[in-house]
């Protein structure tokens, strides 16, 4: 147990469907954040949200909507996506987004496939 | 953030030391070293972090150079379920970063029985 737990753990989906990804943090932290990793690549950061409010949106397409109801549960609404889209999406929390020396805790990821 | 350089892949047996180095020859004075790691099929997993002076927790050590232009992350009994894509990363100061965590390709650490 990790302290931020994601579900699903694999999702498929068709490019017209609709889908959330969801994730719990157990950890008591202010800052969450979407990244994701596609194959052979670097991570990415996507969103991040301090406190509920989104503070950073990396250039990501409309596609994919954030949302953070409460500082402990964060989500990311997936509709109209692309075969590119498929990658493994992590979440991720940390005490503090401003402070460099916060480590951040990653949950496992959810394996996305577009098809 | 300022850029880090890894070697790509380093191999070692198990229950030796493991140095995994890191260059990081344009950090700012205020820029935290911080080390992560990443196993197959999981999320990373942070390791340690340090700033000026040598760190060390239960997972590893990390020796920071005087002139903090490389750092070097040190498992003292590397294990088969050490293996995985090590990252070095930098974080900068002041606030007003946000957690722009940016990982390169980092070092893929195979260890053999």
């Amino acid at each position: 147990e990790t302290g931020v737990t994601q579900t699903p753990r694999h999702l498929v989906m068709g490019m017209t469907n609709k889908k959330s990804l969801k994730c719990e943090q157990h950890l008591g932290h202010n800052a969450m954040y979407w990244y994701k990793q596609s194959a052979k690549k670097p991570l990415e950061l996507m969103f991040v949200y301090s406190l509920e409010e989104r503070v950073e949106n990396n250039s990501v397409p409309s596609r994919f909507s954030p949302e953070c109801p409460n500082s402990s549960h964060l989500f990311l609404h997936l509709h109209t996506l692309q075969p590119e889209d498929s990658a493994l999406y992590l979440c991720a929390s940390s005490q503090d987004f401003e402070q460099p020396n916060s480590p951040l805790h990653f949950g496992n990821g959810t394996r996305l496939t577009v098809t | 953030d300022a850029k880090t350089t890894q070697p790509n892949s380093m191999e070692s047996n198990e229950e030796e030391p493991v140095h995994l180095p890191c260059n990081h020859s344009t950090i700012s004075g205020t820029d935290y070293i911080h080390w992560y790691r990443q196993l197959p099929s999981q999320g990373p997993e942070y390791v340690i972090h340090g700033l000026t002076s040598n760190v060390n927790n239960r997972m590893a050590s990390l020796a920071i150079a005087e002139d903090r232009k490389s750092s070097t992350l040190i498992l003292h009994r590397a294990t088969l379920r050490d293996a995985a894509v090590y990252y070095c990363i930098l974080r900068a100061h002041p606030s007003g970063n946000t957690g722009k965590l940016i990982f390169g390709q980092g070092t893929t650490l195979q260890v053999k029985p």
